[in-house]
């Protein structure tokens, strides 16, 4: 079955940092591009992050461009979102997604992981 | 960056209806224009890609068209499963970054 699972959400104080991870199975892990999503407490979905499928190449969104860093271990199926100087508008359902190939959208998400930035 | 605005935000309708949501792109984005269903509590589900080519497993009373700037997603029939939060989303811009629109929500009249 393609899956991913994503792991390593929690309550963070501002300011400071975490690490998500999502698992990746059933599929060549290493062939496709990923992607991070949010999504606020009810709220609209917002693309966070990308990377390519060799990890050579990387993009984010400008809300969060010099504070979060997405990375892949190809090796282990494993994508990576390293998140620092969290802001409470950060708050939100963080999902990893597969870009489908050829199809420039998102076919194959997490069941995402609470992300809740507080005092 | 491109802005992508969907309308209406929200829908009232029975099952049987023909539903149609729109999205418009600030610029032009081609076909690159991706239709989502998401369900309280759930992660998003493909429904569209490529303005109008139906994601595999999703039902034929999905349909999508548009290209350019302009945009529509068509439920033909509608279902008691799919009262749902509906994005559509833009893949054009670079260097590759992806804008959801502001959602569209289907709900029982």
């Amino acid at each position: 079955e393609v899956q991913l699972v994503e792991s390593g959400g929690g309550l963070v104080q501002p300011g400071g940092s975490l690490r998500l991870s999502c698992a990746a199975s059933g599929f060549t892990f290493s062939s496709y591009w990923m992607h991070w999503v949010r999504q606020a407490p009810g709220k609209g979905l917002v693309w966070v992050s990308r990377i390519n499928s060799d990890g050579s190449s990387t993009s984010y969104a400008d809300s969060v461009k010099g504070r979060f860093t997405i990375s892949r271990d190809n090796a282990k199926n494993t994508l990576y979102l390293q998140m620092n100087s969290l802001r409470a508008e950060d708050t939100a359902v963080y999902y990893c997604a597969r870009e489908g190939s050829y199809l420039d959208a998102f076919d194959i998400w997490g069941q995402g992981t609470m992300v809740t930035v507080s005092s | 960056d491109i802005q992508m605005t969907q309308s209406p935000s929200s829908v009232s309708a029975s099952v049987g209806d023909r539903v149609t949501i729109t999205c418009r792109a600030s610029q032009g984005i081609s076909s690159w224009l991706a239709w989502y269903q998401q369900k309280p509590g759930k992660a998003p589900k493909l429904l569209i890609y490529a303005a109008s080519s139906l994601q595999s497993g999703v039902p034929s009373r999905f349909s999508g068209s548009g290209s350019g700037t302009d945009f529509t997603l068509t439920i033909s029939s509608l279902q008691p499963e799919d009262f749902a939060t509906y994005y559509c989303q833009q893949a054009n811009s670079f260097p590759r970054g992806f804008t959801f629109g502001g959602g569209t929500k289907v709900e029982i009249k």
